[in-house]
């Protein structure tokens, strides 16, 4: 039973370049979560989605975009990568809203 | 406006002494509060809620609505406590964004 699986672990991009970051569970569970994790910062929300067929903006929404594909997947899109998003990405996912049950081990995102 | 604040960037004791994570929040409504915690090279996970009212590894956290407080306590402090933790708040009901504080250190030395 894997939770929360994110891909890719690591990855380095050039400023402009556009990135998918993939997540799947699979807990069944409705919710679904992106947050960022920066140094000093603590996590904030870039997007979540409280059921299938819904997404809502988080405190950074910013240059984002994000697909709740299905039930399992929630995968968050770049665009256009600028060097103030390179942070590690977290995925999460919970039963029923609320806070975040189940983490993902997150994606480390550099942008030069 | 919601948020979580957690004053301390790092809080370092010895082995067998108490520890106090401190979190305090605002919040107009009725909120739900949590604490996370992430150990060195694992995911972040949740530790404990206040509507549980359950102690976790040794800790406990009581919700203060007067001082608008959820701080965690442990009476002894083990090596293995070692972590960042996060305090979080949602509401109860509604539309909400769930927020974390923005994380305390603890490093507990031998």
């Amino acid at each position: 039973n894997a939770g929360v699986t994110q891909t890719p672990k690591f990855q380095v991009l050039k400023t402009g370049q556009s990135m998918t970051l993939q997540c799947a569970q699979d807990m069944n569970h409705n919710s679904m979560y992106w947050y960022r994790q920066d140094p000093g910062m603590g996590l904030r929300l870039i997007y979540y989605s409280a059921s299938e067929g819904t997404t809502d903006k988080g405190e950074v929404p910013n240059g984002y975009n994000v697909s709740r594909l299905n039930k399992r997947e929630f995968s968050l899109r770049l665009e256009s990568a600028a060097p103030s998003q390179t942070s590690v990405y977290f995925c999460a996912s919970s039963l029923q809203g609320g806070q975040p049950q189940h983490f993902g081990d997150g994606t480390r995102l550099s942008i030069l | 406006a919601q948020r979580v604040t957690q004053p301390e960037k790092l809080l370092s004791v010895f082995k067998g002494a108490p520890v106090e994570l401190k979190c305090n929040y605002s919040y107009s409504g009725s909120p739900e509060l949590f604490w996370y915690v992430q150990y060195s090279r694992q995911r972040l996970q949740l530790l404990l809620r206040h509507i549980s009212r359950e102690s976790i590894k040794g800790f406990t956290a009581d919700l203060n609505k007067g001082e608008t407080s959820f701080h965690l306590k442990k009476p002894f402090a083990q090596e293995e406590d070692s972590a960042m933790y996060y305090c979080a708040l949602s509401s109860s009901g509604g539309s909400y964004i769930p927020t974390f504080g923005r994380g305390t250190s603890l490093i507990v030395h031998p």
